[in-house]
C-alpha cells in the first residue's frame, strides 16, 4: 500500500493562487474518480474540502478545486487567505483489496 | 450535529493490547461505514481500518492486518478498534471518521493518543 506522492510544501502570498499536486498511480488514484482532499490545521482534527475528485461539501468556499488527470490529481486554491495556512492531504479509494491510501501531506505557507 | 468521540487511548506497553471506542451521534449510524485513521507524531495520515455499515465487512491497512480488528455495535452506536501485539510504530492519535466511498472521510472525531512504549 503505496502512499500517494504529494510536495512536501508549497508557499503563496495572500490573494494569489496555488495548486498541490498528488500522484498516485494506475491502480489506485488513475482508475477511479474517487480523490478526496483533506484540510488539518494544527491539532486540530482533518476535515474533507473536495470529494469525487471535485466536488465540495456543504459550507466549503469556492476558492478550492480540485481536478484529475491520469494519475495525478490536483487541489488549487484560489485567493490565498492567511487561514488557509495548514496542511492538505489527497486520498483516493485504491479497490476493495487495499480500500483506500493517503498522500504524504503538504505544508501550505501563506507568506 | 454528527459528533464522533473517541476513547481508550493510553500508554501501553510493547506486545499490549488496547480497545478504542468511538461513540456517534447525529447520523443514522448504521448506515454509515466506519474507518480508523492515525496519525503518529509529526507525521502524516495513516488509514487504519474500515467496517461496512452492517459489520459484514471490513478492510485492514497492511501494517495492522492480524494484530487489529474493527468491529461496531448498531445499537449503541459505537466502533471498535482492538489493538494487539501493539509495537512502537503504532504510536499516533486515532481518529475514527465516518467513511463513504463516493465522499471520503466525512465526519471525524478529535481523536485519541496511543502511546506505545517502555
Amino acid at each position: 500500500q503505496s502512499a500517494l506522492t504529494q510536495p512536501a510544501s508549497v508557499s503563496g502570498s495572500p490573494g494569489q493562487s496555488i495548486t498541490i499536486s498528488c500522484t498516485g498511480t494506475s491502480s489506485d488514484l488513475g482508475s477511479y474518480n474517487l480523490v478526496s482532499w483533506y484540510q488539518q490545521h494544527p491539532f486540530k482534527a482533518p476535515k474533507v474540502i473536495i470529494y469525487g475528485v471535485s466536488k465540495r461539501p456543504s459550507g466549503v468556499s469556492d476558492r478550492f478545486s480540485g481536478s484529475r488527470s491520469g494519475n495525478t490529481a490536483s487541489l488549487t486554491i484560489s485567493g490565498l487567505q492567511a487561514e488557509d495556512e495548514a496542511d492538505y492531504y489527497c486520498c483516493s479509494y485504491a479497490g476493495s483489496a487495499t480500500f483506500v491510501v493517503f498522500g504524504g501531506g503538504t505544508k501550505l505557507t501563506v507568506l | 450535529e454528527v459528533q464522533l468521540l473517541e476513547s481508550g487511548g493510553d500508554l501501553v506497553q510493547p506486545g499490549g493490547s488496547l480497545r478504542l471506542s468511538c461513540a456517534a451521534s447525529g447520523l443514522t449510524f448504521s448506515s454509515h461505514a466506519m474507518s480508523w485513521v492515525r496519525q503518529a507524531p509529526g507525521k502524516g495520515l495513516e488509514w487504519v481500518s474500515t467496517i461496512s455499515s452492517n459489520g459484514g465487512t471490513t478492510y485492514y491497512a497492511d501494517s495492522v492486518k492480524g494484530r487489529f480488528t474493527i468491529s461496531r455495535d448498531n445499537f449503541n452506536n459505537t466502533v471498535y478498534l482492538q489493538m494487539n501485539s501493539l509495537r512502537a510504530e503504532d504510536t499516533a492519535i486515532y481518529y475514527c471518521a465516518e467513511t463513504t466511498v463516493t465522499k471520503g472521510f466525512t465526519y471525524w472525531g478529535q481523536g485519541t493518543l496511543v502511546t506505545v512504549s517502555s
